[in-house]
């Protein structure tokens, strides 16, 4: 299985910072990673898809970046919605997998 | 607006078989991939399976002795089976649509808690 690591596993920031959120693959995903937001007691919400492409719907401030086996998120500006938990999940190859997590939370 | 609503039997007793299904508006289950996830409380994500309609289904080999999805076109609707379940497969289960070649994880069902429990 493809194993993802997530750095930090949380991340202490105050509104307004730019953040950024680092995905790792144990082996070549291509582009093939999705970041997804999760707040507590609720589903994944998509954030990108594609490694880059941010799905609709979603504030710009967002974006992705990376390719082979090293991704990152970045919050631009990070707002009072946007604390919460954040994974990353492959599906470039079965089983699909997602990383162990980073939890934004308020500095 | 694709909406995905879980439902079944919250409490299943420790191996029996878990039963949920997931009831899909707004858009016809044809032609997309339908997975399920599930996430032990405090826990991170695991995805147990996928199916799409008319044709395969693929398990994560970590469950795959124990797991049946299905669909059935006619009601919009995906289940999922669990079968000979410990306290190990207390979890929120997820349904989710799959989208694009390869597919990504697009709309997701709000969950429903499942406990294992005599």
């Amino acid at each position: 299985d493809i194993q993802l690591t997530q750095s930090p596993s949380t991340l202490s920031a105050s509104v307004g910072d730019r953040v950024t959120l680092t995905c790792r693959a144990s082996q070549n995903i291509n582009i093939w990673l999705a970041w997804y937001q999760q707040k507590p007691g609720k589903a994944p919400k998509l954030l990108i898809y594609k490694a880059s492409s941010l799905e609709s719907g979603v504030p710009a401030r967002f974006s992705g970046s990376g390719s082979g086996t090293e991704f990152t998120l970045t919050i631009s500006s990070l707002q009072t919605d946007d604390f919460a938990s954040y994974y990353c999940q492959q599906y470039d190859d079965y089983p699909l997998t997602f990383g162990g997590g980073t939890t934004v939370e308020i500095k | 607006q694709v909406q995905l609503q879980e439902s079944g039997p919250r409490l299943v007793k420790p191996s029996e078989t878990l039963s949920l299904t997931c009831s899909v508006s707004g858009d016809s289950i044809n032609n997309y991939y339908w997975n399920w996830i599930r996430q032990p409380a405090g826990k991170g994500l695991e995805w147990i399976g996928r199916i799409f309609p008319g044709g395969t289904t693929r398990y994560n080999a970590s469950l795959q002795s124990r797991v049946t999805m299905s669909v059935d076109t006619s009601k919009n609707e995906l289940s999922l089976k669990v079968t000979s379940v410990a306290a190990a497969d207390t979890a929120v289960y997820f349904c989710a649509r799959g989208r694009g070649s390869p597919f990504y994880l697009d709309h997701w069902g709000q969950g429903a808690l499942v406990a294992v429990s005599s």
